[in-house]
């Protein structure tokens, strides 16, 4: 176990809908980070917070935004909704804002389908 | 710009038998870290080892081993005594010692065979 927990396992809604992912990082880390993995592909980068403020944007779209809150959980807000946002969303964690060879910690991801 | 590149699309082994995935990296930090992760059908992300690039001395984590090139930019990672276990997707990350970046390679899938 990781220590990041992420909810919920698996959503599934439709086109055009907007859904909200929840992730509570690792007991005593600051930094939270967001990845999408589409079906048998990479991780592609979304975004970093650190103590509530964005740190890092990757291929982050417009129609997706995210926070980090007073508490340090966070969450990923997706607007909008395509077929092509189907994919597993992870969360991950680490200690630092970056640097210092900290490694991340995983959530075990939410399975976004979208119908 | 920093990349990670894993060659090893798939991979298969025998079980009891030792295996290496490959990467390479490309950075033009002097100071950084090297992560493997492992991602089994669970879709879980696991992390497995870490090398400190300053550090001459390859990392090792009971059966899981690196082989770190720094001149070649290289890092490889061995599997002894394969298990059933170790089936898994495995990717290759970096992150810089001042950043906050952290680059994937695109993985390497690895089945281990009975």
């Amino acid at each position: 176990d990781s220590g990041v927990t992420q909810t919920p396992k698996h959503l599934i809604t439709a086109t055009g809908q907007r859904v909200t992912l929840r992730c509570s990082p690792r007991s005593g880390d600051l930094s939270v980070y967001w990845y999408q993995q589409s079906l048998d592909q990479g991780l592609q980068f979304l975004i970093q917070y650190y103590n509530g403020e964005e740190r890092a944007k990757g291929n982050i779209l417009e129609r997706f935004s995210a926070q980090q809150f007073p508490d340090l959980h966070s969450e990923l807000n997706l607007s909008s909704l395509e077929l092509g946002d189907s994919a597993l969303y992870f969360c991950a964690s680490s200690v630092v804002a970056g640097g210092e060879g900290s490694p991340l910690h995983f959530g075990n991801g939410t399975r976004l389908t979208v119908t | 710009a920093q990349t990670v590149t894993q060659s090893q699309p798939e991979m298969s082994v025998q079980e009891a038998e030792t295996v290496t995935l490959s990467c390479t990296y490309d950075t033009s930090e002097n100071n950084y870290y090297l992560f493997w992760y492992k991602q089994p059908p669970s879709r879980q992300m696991i992390l497995v080892i870490r090398q400190e690039a300053y550090k001459q001395q390859n990392a090792t984590e009971n059966r899981f081993s690196v082989n770190f090139q720094k001149a070649a930019k290289s890092f490889s990672l061995k599997i002894s005594d394969s298990q059933l276990g170790d089936t898994a997707m495995y990717f290759c990350a970096q992150t810089a010692y001042t950043g906050n970046q952290f680059y994937f390679g695109t993985g390497t899938s690895l089945t281990v065979i009975p």
